[in-house]
């Protein structure tokens, strides 16, 4: 069965120091691996994918994600933290079938504080 | 920038009556989604729409449900006979592609009463 698992429930970080957001994946075949964010009463806004090639990617607002096959992990890193990043973040995986379809983690709650 | 819009923000209706989500997709993407979202719970996916027909859905989306693609720029949901456990965010999204990433509309919070 294909999964998404993010092990945290909330993240918390001071402000100027560096964050991650783990995310571990369970699919067949090659993985498409998406981070998305989600602020209060918004829609979920891309922030990078990993379809192929490098297997540290850079994405929106100074976040970039390193994708490790071995340990089948796509974790969510930022190397200064504001506060501004306070938000859900949600990790997922586009399995190899047809539809383009999202598998979801159940979501990480970063907390920054000043 | 273009983007995914959504009608209406927030839908009040009664248990067993119908809905129907809008959403405008952004022009040039092939590929539509719908999405919902429980208070407090993680994103589940409903139903891929490519081609004019649904390519996947999830067990989630039973005969209650239904897609449609009425015109060259919108793309619905209805829910035929509303629940109590029909209330949830739903998220429209499209995609250029099957492998690209989708862009999310805003959202319509359905409550059902």
């Amino acid at each position: 069965a294909q999964s998404v698992a993010q092990p945290e429930d909330q993240v918390n970080v001071a402000e100027g120091n560096p964050l991650t957001v783990k995310c571990t994946y369970s699919v067949s075949g090659n993985p498409y691996l998406f981070w998305y964010v989600q602020y209060p009463n918004r829609g979920l806004q891309f922030l990078l994918k990993y379809i192929t090639g490098d297997n540290l990617v850079k994405g929106s607002y100074g976040f970039e994600a390193e994708f490790n096959k071995s340990q089948t992990s796509f974790h969510l890193k930022k190397p200064s933290a504001l506060v501004s990043d306070s938000a859900l973040y949600f990790c997922a995986v586009g399995p190899s079938s047809n539809t383009g379809k999202l598998i979801f983690g159940q979501g990480t709650t970063l907390q920054v504080k000043p | 920038e273009p983007e995914v819009t959504q009608t209406p923000s927030h839908q009040v209706t009664q248990m067993g009556q119908e809905v129907i989500l809008r959403c405008v997709p952004i022009s040039n993407h092939l590929y539509f989604y719908w999405y919902r979202q429980i208070l407090g719970q993680k994103v589940e996916f409903l139903v891929s729409f490519y081609n004019n027909e649904i390519s996947e859905k999830s067990e989630i989306f039973d005969d209650q449900f239904s897609v449609e693609r009425p015109d060259g720029s919108n793309f619905t949901l209805k829910i035929r006979s509303t629940k109590l456990e029909d209330s949830a965010m739903y998220f429209c999204a499209s995609s250029r592609d099957r492998h690209t990433e989708a862009f999310f509309g805003q959202g319509t919070r359905l409550t059902v009463v």
